[in-house]
This record gives C-alpha cells, structure tokens and sequence, in this order.
C-alpha cells in the first residue's frame, strides 16, 4: 500500500521556538496532503488542508499565522509550529491522498506515524 | 457530512470475530462508508470503505445494510494486534475530501 512519513519522529523544544515537521508521500504523489493534530485521549482535529503549488486552507479556528503550512512539491508537504507554546504540545499527523484516485471508489487516505511535539 | 454513532469500547476474545457496529442514520446517496483503526500512538490506517454493497478484503469485511443506515466492520479472527480505536466515517468522495474523525470504538482484544 501506499506510504507515508514524517520527520521527525518526536521533538521536544523550548518555548517560543519554531518546529518543522515534515511529510512525505513515499510511493506516490499527492496533489492534497492533510495535517491533523491529536490531543491525549481525543480523536484527531483536522488543522489544514494543503494543495501542492498553492495556499493551505486552514480550518476554523486555527491560526495560519502560527501554523505555516508549504506544500512546495507533489510529494512534500511541511507544518512549522511557530513560536512554539506547551499549549501546542500534541501529536501531529499527516495524511496524503493519491492524486490518482480511482474513480468514485478510492480516495482513501494515508496517514503518517505522526510526530509528537513537546514544548518545554 | 453525515454524522456516525459508534459504541465507546468493546472487547473481543482473541481468536473470535469482531464486530464493530456505527450507525449513520443521516447518510447521503452519495456518501461513502468509510472505516479507518489508530493503535496507541500511530496514525490511523485505512481498513476498507463501501457504498452500498458488502465489502471485504485481506483486513476485514464491511456490512452496509440495505437502507444504509447502519454498517458492521467485521475483522474475522481478531488478533492482539487489532487493539486499536476504531473510526466510522461517512463522507462524499469528491468535493469535500476531508475525514471528520469522532470518538470512535476502542477495541480490545482479550487472550
């Protein structure tokens, strides 16, 4: 099946620093790329939705200011955390669709193994 | 898209079929079911989706009742390393691309 990475793994940093978190379709191409963000014991909250060559869409709520979103090629997509705050500590995940599809039957998914962000 | 109920947790002796069950009385013509699993502290994976005829691949089988209501994700000899969160989510298939995830099932497998 389809893979997906990010990197790094896990990061732990100081506050008011910046985190790149990237994300890599590793076997096919992703035209639409998504980042979410989990919180302990809570379902994923979808943040934004990146488009390669063009601005990320970004859910209600979550400031794009703080979140910079680049999806500069069809395979890479990365998240910045910005000024970092222990409030932003979570874990990040992305996920990528193939931008083949098949049709009506297949626009599943792929999710990364996610990165979990400390900001001490 | 149309909201889906699923139980909180189930278990599930190991060895023995899992039956997960949502429901998602307000589903649309055109929306897909969709189920996805997150074990601790991964990112989900994709298990199977459907419209409105049964399902099955190499991870498990999806039932979709006749109205479309409801569906059962049925993993047929649930292994230890089933033990996960379970997501049901009904969406369109173009259009609108994003997954709404809810709470979920937490499934464990017992010994």
């Amino acid at each position: 099946g389809a893979v997906v990475s990010q990197h790094p793994s896990r990061v732990i940093c100081k506050s008011g620093t910046s985190v790149k978190i990237e994300c890599r379709s590793l076997d096919f191409q992703a035209t639409t790329m998504f980042w979410y963000r989990q919180f302990p014991k809570k379902s994923l909250m979808l943040m934004a939705t990146s488009n390669e060559g063009s601005k990320a869409t970004y859910e209600q709520g979550v400031e794009k200011d703080k979140f910079l979103i680049n999806h500069a090629s069809l395979t890479l997509s990365t998240l910045t955390v910005t000024s970092a705050h222990p409030e932003d500590s979570s874990f990040y995940i992305c996920s990528a669709r193939d931008h083949r599809g098949s049709g009506g039957a297949g626009y599943e998914q792929y999710f990364g193994p996610g990165t979990r962000l400390t900001v001490t | 898209d149309a909201k889906t109920t699923q139980p909180p947790s189930m278990d599930c002796a190991e060895g023995r079929a899992a039956n997960l069950p949502c429901n998602h009385s307000t589903i649309s013509g055109n929306e897909y079911v969709y189920w996805y699993r997150q074990i601790h502290s991964q990112g989900p994976q994709y298990i199977i989706h459907g419209l409105k005829n049964n399902e099955t691949n190499e991870m498990a089988s999806l039932i979709i009742t006749e109205d479309r209501k409801s569906s059962t994700l049925i993993l047929p000899h649930a292994t230890l390393r089933d033990t996960a969160v379970y997501y049901c989510i009904v969406r369109v298939n173009f259009g609108n691309e994003k997954l709404t995830f809810g709470t979920g099932t937490r499934l464990t497998i017992i010994p």
